[in-house]
């Protein structure tokens, strides 16, 4: 099994520019979470999908932030209009259903100049 | 409000020392409990969980962590620690039941020094 598959690593973009950032969950995994690390904020947990279904996108940024899972083995989380202050390791996770495990990518790096 | 707390940031013991790092939980009712490490520049791979039954849970490398009701707490502990230990440590909760998102604590940074 290859693990949660996350690109770009590193992602540097200018301030106003569009980022997008990608995610293959496990095979077989129904759920695939989206967080964001920082050294202030620690883990934020941003977005979730079960079978492909939004479910819990409270910590979602309203404003310049969407996710989307079109089929079952990606996500995207797309970042408008960039701003210094989303610099993060954006972090993807899969699990499989009920078990509360979370499996986590490598995570992406994006950072905003 | 759901959380989860860690309250040592920092946390530094001599190779082949016991080690706990502590963790304080706030959920209504039992949540499902982890534990998980991150070593640099890696992402997060899981340690031990908790879902129910006898309270102490074993892990990988040696790692075990104890849940206690009463204390609202799942602190995590290994008898000899070994350079290699050095890393950051997250608890986290989610509810049972409920949303699976899990919620996690400010993070341990563990260092081992020889």
């Amino acid at each position: 099994n290859a693990g949660v598959i996350q690109t770009p690593r590193h992602k540097v973009t200018g301030k106003g520019q569009e980022a997008t950032l990608w995610c293959e969950p496990i095979s077989g995994h129904s759920a695939v979470f989206w967080y964001r690390q920082t050294i202030v904020q620690g883990l934020e947990f941003l977005t979730y999908f079960r079978n492909q279904a939004p479910i819990d996108d409270s910590g979602m940024p309203k404003e310049r932030f969407s996710a989307q899972m079109p089929n079952q083995s990606h996500s995207t989380l797309k970042i408008q209009s960039t701003q210094p202050q989303d610099s993060a390791v954006y972090l993807c996770a899969s699990s499989r259903q009920g078990t509360g495990q979370l499996y986590f990518g490598e995570g992406s790096k994006l950072t905003v100049l | 409000a759901q959380s989860v707390t860690q309250p040592d940031a920092r946390v530094t013991v001599s190779e082949g020392a016991s080690l706990q790092l502590r963790c304080k939980y706030s959920y209504s009712g039992t949540p499902y409990l982890f534990w998980y490490v991150q070593y640099q520049r890696q992402g997060l791979q899981l340690l031990l969980k908790y879902y129910s039954g006898d309270p102490v849970v074993q892990g990988v490398n040696g790692f075990e962590a104890e849940f206690s009701k009463s204390d609202s707490s799942f602190h995590l502990r290994k008898a000899s620690v070994h350079w290699s230990d050095s890393a950051v440590y997250f608890c986290a909760a989610s509810r049972q039941g409920g949303s699976a998102k899990l919620i996690f604590g400010e993070g341990t940074k563990l260092t081992v020094s020889s």
